[in-house]
């Protein structure tokens, strides 16, 4: 099983709100991921946690935080959103951390939308 | 550091004909190469890679590719496309000792005539 899943499918926020995305895996993978993808583009890499530690951190605004409170579980707590942060956020897992040769297995990512 | 380029932005191809999918990578060592498969607001899915051996892949849903390391190339066929083959195709390279991350192309548009 290859499954990685993501809660809440979309998501429709204001600027001055507080939302939390939601990653789960089972398959005992010990790196995570989040990406931002914007449409027709590329995702780009957010942050890495290796065993559930932060480990990148792509130079991420502050508003958006990521929590890894267990080694199947990734959070991402969303505050004070700008509407160009509108996007579909992916999240992802590989079996070994450190190692960008690993297989990234994503999510179907959560829509978002900052009115 | 490493890179690549999807040089077609858009490919249109009629149902039943063949697909190539062009993919040129640029990394000084031995590259790990993957296809990404997208369909609209979905998320990616794997759909072959490339670590080492044999330089054919074979992939899921019908798809192949080829390594060519003389060419930096590691190009996506498929015999006889299906509609249902209509989305975005990322190639993507990673290096294993680039701490995690994979570098994406900027991907490929593909739609199919019926």
């Amino acid at each position: 099983d290859t499954e990685v899943t993501q809660t809440p499918k979309h998501l429709v926020m204001g600027m001055t709100n507080k939302k939390s995305l939601k990653c789960e895996q089972h398959m005992g993978h010990r790196a995570m991921y989040w990406y931002k993808q914007k449409a027709k583009k590329p995702p780009e890499l957010m942050f890495v946690y290796s065993y559930e530690k932060l480990s990148i951190n792509e130079s991420v605004p502050s508003r958006f935080s990521p929590e890894c409170p267990n080694s199947s579980l990734l959070n991402l707590h969303l505050h004070a959103l700008q509407p160009e942060d509108s996007a579909l956020y992916l999240c992802a897992s590989s079996l070994l951390p450190g190692q960008g040769a690993d297989t990234q297995y994503f999510g179907p990512g959560t829509r978002l939308t900052v009115l | 550091a490493q890179s690549v380029t999807q040089p077609d932005i858009h490919i249109t191809v009629s149902e039943g004909a063949s697909l190539e999918l062009r993919c040129n990578y640029s990394y000084g060592a031995t590259p790990y190469l993957f296809w990404y498969v997208q369909s609209p607001g979905q998320g990616l899915q794997l759909l072959l890679k490339y670590f080492s051996g044999d330089t054919l892949v074979q992939g899921i849903k019908g798809f192949e590719a080829e390594f060519k390391r003389s060419q930096s190339s590691f190009n996506l066929r498929k015999p006889s496309v299906h509609w249902s083959d209509a989305a975005e195709y990322f190639c993507a390279v990673g290096a294993y000792s680039s701490a995690s991350k994979i570098i994406f192309g900027s991907g490929t548009r593909l739609s199919i005539r019926p």
